[in-house]
This record gives C-alpha cells, structure tokens and sequence, in this order.
C-alpha cells in the first residue's frame, strides 16, 4: 500500500530565507507526483506537477525534483516571503489507476 | 472562471440525520473525486469518478454513496450522519487529458456531526 510522508510536519524560518520541504513515498511505481499549496480554510491550488520520467519542475521560485528510485522529492522554495506561509502537500498518483495519494503536509511559517 | 463549486461551505448535523453535498466543475473534466481531510492524515479518497455514468470505491467509502449527475456534476451523500464523519469535504477535478493533468480543488464543506 503506498504511503506518503513529509518532513517536517511544521517549519518556521525567517523572511529571505531558501527552504526545502521533503516528501518520500513507499511504491516506486507512480504516474506523477504534485505539490500543492493549502491556505487556512481553502482548498489546494496545484503548484507542479511532475511526470514519473522526468527529474524536476521549476517555477518561479519553486523547484520541485523527483528521485522515483529512491522514493524521494523535494520543492525547493527560494527567497522566501511572508505571503509563502501555508500548508504545502504532496502527493502520488498511483500507476494503472485513478488514486492520488496524498502526505499530511508541511505548515510553513515565513516570518516577516 | 469558477472552477470547481462546492455546496454547501458548512453544515451541522445530528447523528443519523442525512445531507448532500454538491459539486460542479465547468472544465469540461472527464475525473472527478471526494477526499475527506481530518487533522494530521492527509487527504482520504471517498469515492471518484473516472468518466460520466461510472463510480468507483477509495480508500474510505463506507457510509457514503455518491452519484455522477452528468458530465459537471458529481454529488456526495451521507445516508446516516455519525460523528467520525465530522471532516472537510474536498472535491476535486482532472482532465481532459486525464492522468496527467493536475487535480483542481473545490474550497471545502465544513461538515460537523454532534
């Protein structure tokens, strides 16, 4: 059964700061996996998405890799912003199938 | 451009009371699909789906039924309301290229059994 965890649950930094949010996932075997951005009382707005066969996805100052091997990716946030702070989820969809699996998410603070 | 539409934003029910919730998108999306969030477990898959006139089981479908309307519409109802279905409802959306599309996202019902 896949699973997909983030680390850290929580991440408090200062305003200008580069940041790494990580998320593994137990089944290699994945169609796509996409980072979304969660506000306080709203629903996920989709920030990349990327392709089992590909390495990376940049933008603006968002670059999300994928390592399918390892069961590993990260979304790389530069210069960070006050108005960067929010609930950032990750999450796999699954081969053969309809199932996007989902991790808890990492709440960002950026503090100004 | 709305997106994905979701009826009602909140609701309170008593236990064994029964309610639908609603959803539209007008993206001309063949996929559609019902998560449930609860603090600290991510997003549950209820029911999704995959085309119009066709349904399929989650992860966490029982107590629920859904029902695909139409090509826009995809509705979630709750036959006998308990409290461990108190939840944010999340609909969502992809296509028409299907897979490898992004999921769009509904902005929640609030749902709280007492």
């Amino acid at each position: 059964k896949q699973e997909v965890t983030q680390i850290p649950a929580a991440l408090s930094v200062p305003e200008g700061e580069n940041l790494v949010l990580n998320c593994s996932f137990t089944d290699s075997a994945i169609y796509n996996l996409q980072w979304f951005r969660q506000d306080p009382g709203k629903g996920l707005t989709s920030l990349l998405l990327i392709q089992s066969s590909q390495r990376e996805q940049t933008s603006g100052r968002l670059n999300a890799s994928l390592d399918k091997s390892s069961g590993r990716s990260t979304l790389y946030i530069a210069a960070s912003q006050p108005g960067d702070s929010a609930t950032y989820l990750c999450a796999v969809r699954e081969t053969g199938g309809f199932k996007t699996i989902f991790g808890a998410g990492t709440r960002l603070f950026v503090k100004a | 451009n709305a997106g994905v539409t979701q009826t009602p934003k909140f609701q309170v029910l008593k236990t064994g009371q029964s309610m639908t919730l609603q959803c539209a998108q007008d993206m001309n999306h063949n996929s559609m699909y019902w998560y449930r969030q609860d603090p600290g477990m991510g997003l549950r898959l209820i029911y999704y789906s995959a085309s119009e006139g066709t349904t399929d089981k989650g992860e966490v479908p029982n107590g629920y039924n859904v029902s695909r309307l139409n090509k826009r519409e995809f509705s979630l109802r709750l036959e006998s309301a308990a409290p461990s279905q108190t939840s944010v409802y999340f609909c969502a959306s992809h296509g028409p290229q299907t897979l490898d599309s992004p999921l769009h996202f509904g902005n929640g019902t609030r749902l709280t059994v007492t």
